[in-house]
Formats: C-alpha cells, sequence, structure tokens
C-alpha cells in the first residue's frame, strides 16, 4: 500500500516570501501520479498542481511549483510571493497510474501542514 | 456551471440515529467517490460508484455503512446506527472518467456531529 508523510504540521510564511512544503511518499510502482491540494478554511478541496512520475520536468502553475525527486520520493510544493489567500491546509496526494490495475483512481493523502501567511 | 454540490453541510445526529450524506455530481459526472476526513488527518478513501454500481468499497467500514448512486438523484452515504467515532467531515469527489486527466473535483464536505 502506498503512503504519504506531510512532516511539518504547520508552516508560516511572510507575505510576498516564498516558502517550501515538504511531502514523502512510499509506493513500489514505477508510474504514478502527485498532487497538491489546497484546503482553506471554507473546506473546499481544491486542486493546486499534479505531477506525472514519468515526466523529469517540474511541474509549475503560475506561483506554485514543485520539486520532484523520484529517487529520494520526495515531492515538495514550493509557493513563491505568498499572498493571504494562500493561508490553508495544504495536502500532497499520490494516486496510482490507470493501468496498475484495481484501486488505481484512489487519492492517498498526506495528513497536510497547515500554512498561515503573515502581513 | 455548478461544482458537485453535498448536503447538508453540517448534521448532528445522536448517537443510534441515521445519518445521509447526499452528493450531487458535476453536470457529466458519472463517476462518484466518497473520502472520509477524521479531525487532523487526511482524506480517506471510502468507495467508488458509477451510476447504479459500486466499483470499489474496499475503503467504506464492514458495518453501518452504505452507498448508492441510483439512476436519477444524489449519490447517498448512509450510515446507520451512528458512534461518536463517525464524526468526521465525509467529502464527496466526481470526475468524467478515470483517467488522470479527469481528475475529481471536490465538494465542500459534509461534516457530521455525533452528540
Amino acid at each position: 500500500a502506498q503512503t504519504v508523510t506531510q512532516s511539518q504540521p504547520e508552516m508560516s510564511v511572510q507575505e510576498a516570501e516564498t516558502v517550501t512544503l515538504s511531502c514523502t511518499y512510499d509506493t513500489s510502482e514505477s508510474d504514478y501520479y502527485l498532487f497538491w491540494y489546497k484546503q482553506p478554511p471554507s473546506r473546499q478541496m481544491i486542486l493546486v498542481i499534479r505531477q506525472e512520475a514519468y515526466k523529469q520536468q517540474n511541474a509549475t502553475e503560475n506561483r506554485f511549483s514543485v520539486n520532484f525527486q523520484k529517487a529520494a520520493k520526495s515531492f515538495s510544493l514550493k509557493i513563491s510571493d505568498s499572498q493571504l489567500g494562500d493561508a490553508a491546509m495544504y495536502f500532497c496526494a499520490y494516486r496510482n497510474h490507470p493501468d496498475s490495475g484495481a484501486g488505481s483512481y484512489q487519492l492517498t493523502f498526506g495528513k497536510g501542514t497547515k500554512l498561515s501567511v503573515i502581513p | 456551471n455548478a461544482g458537485v454540490m453535498q448536503n447538508p453541510r453540517h448534521l448532528v445526529r445522536r448517537r443510534g440515529q441515521e445519518a445521509r450524506l447526499r452528493c450531487s455530481p458535476m453536470k457529466g459526472h458519472s463517476h462518484v467517490y466518497w473520502y472520509r476526513q477524521l479531525p487532523e488527518e487526511g482524506l480517506k478513501f471510502m468507495v467508488y460508484l458509477q451510476k447504479e454500481n459500486i466499483i470499489d468499497e474496499s475503503g467504506m467500514p464492514k458495518e453501518r455503512f452504505s452507498a448508492e448512486f441510483p439512476k436519477e438523484g444524489p449519490s447517498i452515504l448512509r450510515i446507520q446506527q451512528v458512534v461518536r467515532g463517525d464524526s468526521a467531515a465525509y467529502f464527496c469527489a466526481s470526475s468524467s472518467g478515470t483517467d488522470v486527466y479527469q481528475p475529481q473535483h471536490f465538494g465542500d464536505g459534509t461534516r457530521l456531529s455525533i452528540l
């Protein structure tokens, strides 16, 4: 079974600064997908960014980028120019490749990192 | 273009009562997933349904929990004889398929509190 570990229960960042959230995972699969979800106080789960394991290039979405280290099974999220609206719980999630068979649609989540943005 | 709609947003039940949580998927989505989020935890997969079929219920507790997704109407997660440990946020997600480029879109969740 796959596991996802987020070792930072809480983080804080000054507005306009950069912060990196850590995530490691464990899997025996070679092809899979990784995600970062944001959960603001409203509780809605919002997809922030997605990375395919077969791609060496790190995914970026505007101010959000990842550092994907496949050999180390590490998938960190970098938020640049932090804004007050970035304050939320951030969850790292894993999903098997569809070709891996049953359960490949399941998302496995870490416990989350609570990010505070200081004005 | 409405997203995934869950209701109620908050549900309070006494021990022993039944809880019914509803989820209307996004328009055009026929795949529904239920996840449970316990306090201080990430979301845990419970069940995956397509119209009128349960595809995978490997994450569902063996007793008291059931789910359905009828041909017409919303998906329902039913918890019978609730206990304090059922207190959690229950999230529904939907997708148009299971390919990773058909991502799961989440609702706002139902927070279930058991007195």
